[in-house]
Order: C-alpha cells, then sequence, then structure tokens
C-alpha cells in the first residue's frame, strides 16, 4: 500500500518554466523529506520539513509542509536541464521506516 | 569524506541462488537501513539496524535477513530468489536510528542492481 501519492507522475518541460510537484497522503507524518534520484544513483536529501506549514527554500527550489502534515510540494523556478531527475517524498511516522512515494520522472529540455 | 559504500553495484543470478550485498556507512554512523527499489516504484524499506541489533523491519518475507557487524557495516542476503527480487537495493547510513527526522538525515549509497533470471 502506498502511502504517499506522488503526482504528477511524469513532467517534461522547457529551461526556464516553472513547474510544482506534489505528494499527498490521508495519513500525518512527523516530518517529510525530498529527493532527487539520477539514473544509476541513490537517492539525495534536498531537503528534511518538519513542522505544518513550513517552507523551505533551497535556491530555485521552494519547498513547503502542508498545515495538516499530510501533504507536500515542491516548486521549482525557472527550471534548467541540471534538474532533470526523479523526484522523490519519503515521510516518516513511528517507527524507523521511511514511507516513498512512487517518484515524479522530470525532463528539463534545453 | 567517503560516502555510504554498497558492493557490488551489478549482480546477476538464477531463480533458487542466494545473495549477499554489503554496505558500508558513512565513518560515524551507526545505524544502517535497507531499501528495495523496484524498476519505476520508490524505495520500499526493508531493514535498520542500530548497534547490531535489528530495530525495524518492513512487510518482506523471511528470504530476506540482514547482520550488521561490530564497525557498523551490514549484509543483506536474501535466499530462494525469485524473479521477483531483481531491484535496486539501496543502503542508507544515519548517525543515529529513526526516521531521518531534521536531524537524523539518511544517507544513501549508489545502490546494488540485482537481476534475477
Amino acid at each position: 500500500t502506498q502511502l504517499l501519492e506522488q503526482s504528477p507522475q511524469f513532467l517534461s518541460i522547457q529551461e526556464g518554466e516553472n513547474l510544482t510537484v506534489y505528494c499527498n497522503s490521508s495519513s500525518v507524518f512527523s516530518s517529510l523529506q525530498w529527493y532527487r534520484q539520477e539514473p544509476g544513483e541513490g537517492p539525495v536529501l534536498l531537503v528534511t520539513v518538519v513542522t505544518g506549514g513550513e517552507v523551505k527554500k533551497l535556491k530555485r527550489l521552494t519547498f513547503q509542509f502542508g498545515d495538516a502534515r499530510k501533504d507536500s510540494s515542491l516548486h521549482i523556478t525557472a527550471a534548467q536541464p541540471g534538474d532533470t531527475g526523479l523526484y522523490l517524498c519519503a515521510g516518516a511516522r513511528s517507527g524507523y521506516a521511511l514511507n516513498f512515494g512512487k517518484g515524479t520522472s522530470l525532463l528539463v529540455t534545453p | 569524506d567517503a560516502g555510504v559504500t554498497q558492493s557490488p553495484t551489478h549482480l546477476i543470478k538464477t531463480r533458487g541462488q542466494h545473495v549477499t550485498l554489503r554496505c558500508s556507512p558513512i565513518s560515524g554512523h551507526k545505524s544502517v537501513s535497507w531499501y528495495q527499489q523496484v524498476l519505476g516504484q520508490g524505495p520500499q524499506f526493508i531493514f535498520q539496524y542500530y548497534e547490531k541489533e535489528e530495530r525495524g523491519r518492513g512487510n518482506f518475507p523471511d528470504r530476506f535477513s540482514a547482520r550488521q557487524f561490530p564497525n557498523y557495516s551490514s549484509e543483506l542476503n536474501v535466499n530462494a530468489l525469485l524473479l521477483g527480487d531483481s531491484a535496486l537495493y539501496l543502503c542508507a547510513s544515519s548517525l543515529i536510528p529513526g526516521t531521518g527526522g531534521s536531524n537524523q538525515p539518511q544517507h544513501f549509497g549508489d545502490g546494488t542492481r540485482l537481476s534475477i533470471l
């Protein structure tokens, strides 16, 4: 059972465009993490959000945690080809497992 | 500083065989977690170990087992391999056990790509 639903599943845009990726659940999470994974590599942590309503910025990336701590979004401004990759959200509840979504595969073309 | 290292990077096995995958955590990290990532899916939690003890286990059959050594490295063993075990197996390390909260970030290795024929 997938606790986290990510949308869209695939996204192909041109350099300079803006985009938003969504991560939704009916469950409450104590924290939520966003990772980027490139082919042949492991996921790389981008950010962790902990507080409901929290907004964090990482250069052109803006991450938001929903007020109820059930959902999150990732917004990329002026996407660049280097942003291409699989974006994964992962939620932490009790216990020791990170619950991952299926990911959003992003392709940014020059 | 070296990140999480996993070996081998690729492995091909046939059904019914067993396999051992290895993971060395980041220096100073005492907790290791294993995840399975099937093509087109997000990683699924298998195990977490801390101080050589199992701290958490995901919904995987008993064919999957793991252990952690005194130097905090870890092995994942899978017996009686099935075609469905074909996946990328990821190891993640953190300073202390947990689910990667703000003070417990998990760092992933590049994984072992296991193919079952």
